[in-house]
């Protein structure tokens, strides 16, 4: 049985600090791996998807990495700014498609301004 | 131009008592799903269904049930309501392996 893991659970930084996120995963047979975002009262936001094959993904101040022999994965959040604040899950997929999701509790991150 | 929506946004009704909670996504997506937020902030796949396959997480008691009209609508019914059924329940959509796009949640409490 798959499970995720993210450490800490909780993070609190000042605004313009680089910081990392981090995800673990008991059985490395993972078909994808998605980071989300989760805002108050609000549904989750895709951020990255990390195809098992690939090592990471970037988008804009977010890197996503990939170690599926290890079983880990951080989201590398670069000069943070007090709109990231969020809870940000990591989700691993053991199968085709988006299903099989096995969702991790999260990282509450607080930026301060 | 919102992508996932689902109503009502807060629920609140006694045990015992079906009540239904509706999903549309205007995405084009094929495959629509209902995840479960507990208390404790763990989020849990309820159903996959497309126009081909309902997949059923074998925890879900049969109380639950999803109905879809049509590909891009896919409620959530549930009959005889328990306190332990009170969470956020979060609909979504994706298309192939595509990231899954969620709606902003339904807090359902049972009283």
């Amino acid at each position: 049985k798959q499970e995720v893991t993210q450490i800490p659970a909780a993070l609190s930084v000042p605004e313009g600090e680089n910081l990392v996120l981090n995800c673990s995963f008991t059985d490395s047979a993972i078909y994808n791996l998605q980071w989300f975002r989760q805002d108050p009262g609000k549904g989750l936001t895709s951020l990255l998807l990390i195809q098992s094959s690939q090592r990471e993904q970037t988008s804009g101040r977010l890197n996503a990495s990939l170690d599926k022999s290890s079983g880990r994965s951080t989201l590398y959040i670069a000069a943070s700014q007090p709109g990231d604040s969020a809870t940000y899950l990591c989700a691993v997929s053991s199968g085709a498609g988006s299903y099989q999701l096995t969702f991790g509790k999260g990282t509450k991150l607080s930026v301060i301004p | 131009d919102t992508a996932v929506s689902q109503t009502p946004k807060y629920l609140v009704t006694q045990m015992g008592n079906d009540k239904s909670i509706k999903c549309e996504q205007n995405l084009g997506h094929d495959t629509m799903y209902w995840y479960k937020q507990d208390s404790k902030k763990f989020l849990k796949i309820m159903f996959s269904y497309n126009n081909k396959e309902l997949i059923i997480n074998e925890t879900v008691p049969n109380r639950f049930s999803p109905k879809s009209p049509d590909k891009a609508h896919l409620n959530l019914h549930i009959n005889s309501l328990e306190l332990g059924d009170s969470a956020v329940y979060f609909c979504a959509s994706s298309r192939g392996n595509s990231p899954l796009h969620f709606g902003n949640g339904t807090r359902l409490t049972v009283t």
